[in-house]
């Protein structure tokens, strides 16, 4: 079985303090995502990879920074939280390809809080 | 751009009852189509998922059947549990220079009782 996990499940910070968020992939997969998700608002892409060292932009980047230094592992960074950055944070992986392989794999999600 | 339209909730439901959930994407090329389930607590996990016109997708009981002509992706079950209690998300996957990536609906959020 696929196997997503993220560091923490719930996290708390203060307005101002750099947060990191670690997402970690067992399955050799090359693309990985982070989302947030937003009552009413669904899920929103914040940065994708599709290989190591690479990234780009998703839908809501701002306030936001990534780092794909290994292929397993995706990490999100908050440079500055703020608290309209309280959310759910998901992250999610894929194989390249089409057809089965485009299925994206989630984690249990980083419930962040900040104060 | 590429967009996806979930029916509102909440939806709340008797044991046993029928559900439809809707489901409507922008018609950009022919995307892939999916329904996630995230149940209390946990991240999302794929529920079923169709790749070309007229594929139903099937899992759990619950199917949905890719229509072009309508551009929608209804999510059904002839007969929900407690344990179907939810929400579920309608996404649609990108091609082109939106690749491998995932546009969801804004989820709808499923409560049934015994």
């Amino acid at each position: 079985d696929v196997k997503v996990t993220q560091s923490s499940r719930y996290l708390v910070k203060r307005t101002g303090e750099k947060v990191f968020l670690e997402c970690v992939q067992d399955m050799d997969h090359e693309n990985m995502f982070w989302y947030r998700q937003d009552p009413g608002l669904g899920l929103r892409l914040i940065y994708f990879s599709y290989d190591v060292k690479m990234k780009e932009k998703g839908d809501i980047p701002e306030g936001y920074s990534v780092s794909r230094e290994k292929k397993e592992r995706f990490s999100l960074i908050l440079e500055s939280a703020s608290t309209n950055q309280t959310s759910m944070y998901l992250c999610a992986s894929s194989p390249r390809g089409t057809g089965p392989q485009e299925t994206q794999y989630f984690g249990p999600g980083t419930r962040l809080l900040v104060l | 751009g590429d967009s996806v339209t979930q029916m509102e909730g909440p939806v709340t439901l008797s044991e046993e009852a029928f559900l439809t959930i809707n489901c409507t994407y922008t018609a950009t090329g022919y995307p892939s189509l999916f329904w996630y389930v995230q149940y209390p607590g946990e991240g999302l996990q794929l529920l079923l998922k169709a790749t070309k016109a007229d594929d139903k997708g099937s899992n759990k009981g619950f199917e949905a059947t890719y229509r072009k002509e309508t551009t929608s992706f209804h999510l059904e079950k002839g007969s929900v549990q407690v344990s179907d209690s939810a929400v579920y998300f309608c996404a649609r996957l990108g091609r082109g220079t939106s690749y491998g990536k995932l546009t969801f609906g804004q989820g709808t959020i499923l409560t049934v009782h015994p």
